[in-house]
């Protein structure tokens, strides 16, 4: 079965960087493209990044674009998510996601990173 | 960006009855391929999203059929048929026709 396990987040201060890795089991990785979602504490669902099959086209929310940089080793299935100049308001929990053909299909559990001071 | 209004923002329901929550996107979510690119997701409390839905009216593998998806154009309708006590969490409508992806604000089902 499709697994999705994400790794990496903590607790970190203002302006600096954190890795985020999402690990893919149960299916071809590099078939697919692959998502970062992020929530926030109690809040909605917010699109973050998207990363094409083979690593050639992606694509960023405005709210991080020139901060985070998404990436791939299909080698390990393994998704990345790097987060630079990190705020407060980029504290939420973030979920890797597989694309399902213009959906969501399969989501990981989640890792939480909380930027503070 | 598209826009997704979600109605009610709560929705306390009694267990075997009904539930419908509406989606509202502020633009036409129809592609230039046809296609309606428009999905329900289900968080179950401390869990993950959950795909439910997918281009307004498919259930996902897995998915009960007492969940159902329908509409077109900028007004679509998840509905429980009946609900149960596993069907407690929140309900996103979520859209990719256009990008960015974008989903609703939520709307929390809970029972009375």
């Amino acid at each position: 079965q499709v697994q999705l396990v994400e790794s990496g987040g903590g607790v970190v201060q203002p302006g600096r960087s954190l890795r985020l890795s999402c690990a893919a089991s149960g299916f071809t990785f590099n078939n697919y493209g692959m998502h970062w979602v992020r929530q926030a504490p109690g809040k909605g669902l917010e699109w973050v990044a998207v990363l094409s099959y083979d690593g050639s086209n992606k694509y960023y929310a405005d709210s991080v674009k020139g901060r985070f940089t998404i990436s791939r080793d299909n080698s390990k299935s393994t998704l990345f998510l790097q987060m630079n100049s990190l705020r407060a308001e980029d504290t939420a929990m973030y979920y890797c996601a597989k694309d399902g053909g213009r959906n969501l299909d399969y989501w990981g559990q989640g890792t939480l990173v909380t930027v503070s001071s | 960006d598209i826009v997704m209004t979600q109605t009610p923002l709560s929705s306390p329901v009694t267990r075997g009855q009904p539930a419908s929550i509406s989606c509202r996107s502020s633009q036409s979510l129809v592609h230039s391929d046809g296609n309606t690119y428009l999905s329900w997701l289900q968080q179950r409390p401390g869990q993950p999203p959950r795909l439910l839905i997918y281009k307004i009216s498919n259930r996902f593998s897995g998915v009960p059929d007492r969940f159902s998806g329908s509409g077109a154009g900028t007004d679509f309708t998840l509905k429980i048929s009946r609900v149960e006590a596993e069907d407690v969490g929140l309900y996103f409508c979520m859209q990719d026709t256009q990008f960015p992806a974008t989903f609703g604000g939520g709307t929390k089902v809970e029972i009375k």
